[in-house]
């Protein structure tokens, strides 16, 4: 079975510019996950999907971030433009929740991103 | 905001020991993962603990939880030098199941 997957790996851009990850999750799953981890730090979410429907997207800066799950399946996940704090890990992770029932979550290797 | 704390925060042992790291949370849970990260690497699922549940079993890992002290071990037993990595408790909370909050994580390193 695939597993979830990123691209790109690494990403290294001019502050000011824009940049785009893209996300495939684990087939059938219904759950998608956007964190952001700092170095030294444990993940934090950004946004979680359940289908194409952003549940949570408390912790995603919408000023200059933003996030889309096409039918429900790949997602990307953009920032216009970047700051230098942006630089950091963006993993993305699938499940399949449901009811009161909780999946394990399956993190794709990350995007390293980093802002000059 | 970041639930869950490990301790310690760095732990450097032989090949051959045993592990413990420990993960406090400060609100109710549903239920209570690890997961492992290699250096550089997504992260890796390790155990799931439910709220309902003391401890738990995987191969060599044991995993304990407390709820009325809102505390959980994680135990390597054996050690091995490919145990090396960064580990996390993620605490599964509220109303919102699947929403995860990662702790800080302790890093193990295992010295062959």
């Amino acid at each position: 079975e695939a597993g979830v997957v990123q691209s790109p790996r690494y990403k290294i851009i001019e502050k000011k510019q824009p940049v785009a990850f893209w996300c495939n999750p684990i087939s059938g799953h219904n759950t998608l996950y956007w964190y952001l981890q700092n170095l030294g730090q444990g993940p934090e979410l950004l946004i979680r999907y359940e289908n194409e429907e952003a549940v949570d997207d408390s912790q995603l800066p919408k000023d200059r971030f933003s996030a889309e799950r096409l039918k429900g399946v790949d997602s990307t996940l953009k920032i216009q433009p970047a700051e230098l704090g942006d630089s950091a890990v963006y993993l993305c992770a699938s499940s399949l929740v449901f009811a009161e029932n909780t999946d394990t979550q399956y993190f794709g290797p990350g995007t390293r991103l980093t802002v000059l | 905001s970041q639930q869950g704390e490990e301790d310690p925060q760095a732990l450097s042992i032989q090949e051959g020991e045993n592990a413990t790291m420990n993960c406090s949370y400060k609100t109710s849970i549903n239920n209570l993962q690890w997961y492992r990260q290699n250096s550089g690497r997504g992260l890796v699922h390790l155990i799931l603990i439910r709220s309902n549940e003391r401890e738990k079993h995987s191969g060599r890992l044991r995993v304990t939880l407390d709820t009325s002290k809102k505390s959980s071990s994680l135990l390597i037993t054996a050690s091995r030098a490919a145990d090396t990595a960064s580990y996390f408790c993620a605490t599964d909370g509220g109303t919102s199941y699947g929403k995860l909050t990662f702790g800080q994580g302790t890093i193990l390193t295992v010295h062959p």
